[in-house]
């Protein structure tokens, strides 16, 4: 149980078009969904929280404009990577919680995208 | 050990060893903490977590000890194995808080 997939597992796309990445949980309701990204050698930084039906929360310094999140389903977030950018390129990884256990999360495969 | 840049602090066993990866996290107010394993091109797996109440949690082969005076974790894998080998990262979540903030990560090398 609680199983998070993500689609794309990678994408590659030229610079200035959007990008979106799906995390869906699978086999339980996520009230809250967190979307993560990780450089090369890095660790993960949170870059917002989102529950469903309601606006994003964002992290300090994250752009709510760029970054697009969208949590219309208690199984289905989406990021938007808006007019991507090489310095976008890194692995974003969503995981996902329930209202009863919030701290614990699952967390998706991760997709890579690289802006060329 | 700290993270430098780009470069995780890594830490080569060989195989049949015990590991011993290091953790220090920031917020006194954390009353949870977690270990995941991250494989290359993955994303985090659970490994084991402890609440502030305790000093020590064993799972299997794994065993999480906290020192709350010092905020320190560690995790301890008894026999490592070389499919431990993976990226170690430590998260805590401060009390009343959903999110959870992420360590820096330690590489774990396991030679046969």
């Amino acid at each position: 149980g609680a199983v998070v997939s993500q689609h794309p597992s990678w994408v590659i796309c030229k610079s200035g078009t959007s990008v979106k990445i799906e995390c869906r949980s699978l086999d339980f309701q996520a009230t809250t969904m967190f979307w993560y990204r990780q450089f090369p050698k890095q660790s993960l930084m949170l870059m917002a929280t989102s529950n469903e039906g309601s606006k994003a929360t964002y992290e300090q310094g994250v752009e709510k404009d760029k970054f697009l999140i969208n949590h219309a389903s208690l199984t289905l977030s989406t990021l938007t990577v808006t007019s991507a950018h090489p310095e976008d390129s890194s692995f974003y990884i969503c995981s996902a919680a329930t209202s009863g256990s919030l701290h614990e999360q699952f967390f998706g495969p991760g997709t890579r995208l690289t802006v060329l | 050990g700290e993270s430098v840049g780009l470069h995780l602090p890594t830490l080569s066993v060989q195989e049949g060893d015990n590991s011993i990866i290091n953790c220090a996290y920031s917020n006194s107010a954390s009353d949870y903490f977690i270990w995941y394993k991250q494989e290359s091109g993955k994303g985090p797996q659970f490994i084991i977590d402890i609440r502030s109440n305790m000093d020590k949690r064993q799972g299997q082969r794994v065993t999480v000890l906290l020192n709350k005076t010092v905020k320190h974790l560690s995790l301890q894998i008894a026999a490592t194995q070389p499919g431990d080998s993976a990226v170690y990262f430590c998260a805590e979540n401060p009390s009343g808080y959903s999110t959870l903030t992420f360590g820096k990560g330690t590489m774990l090398l396991v030679s046969p």
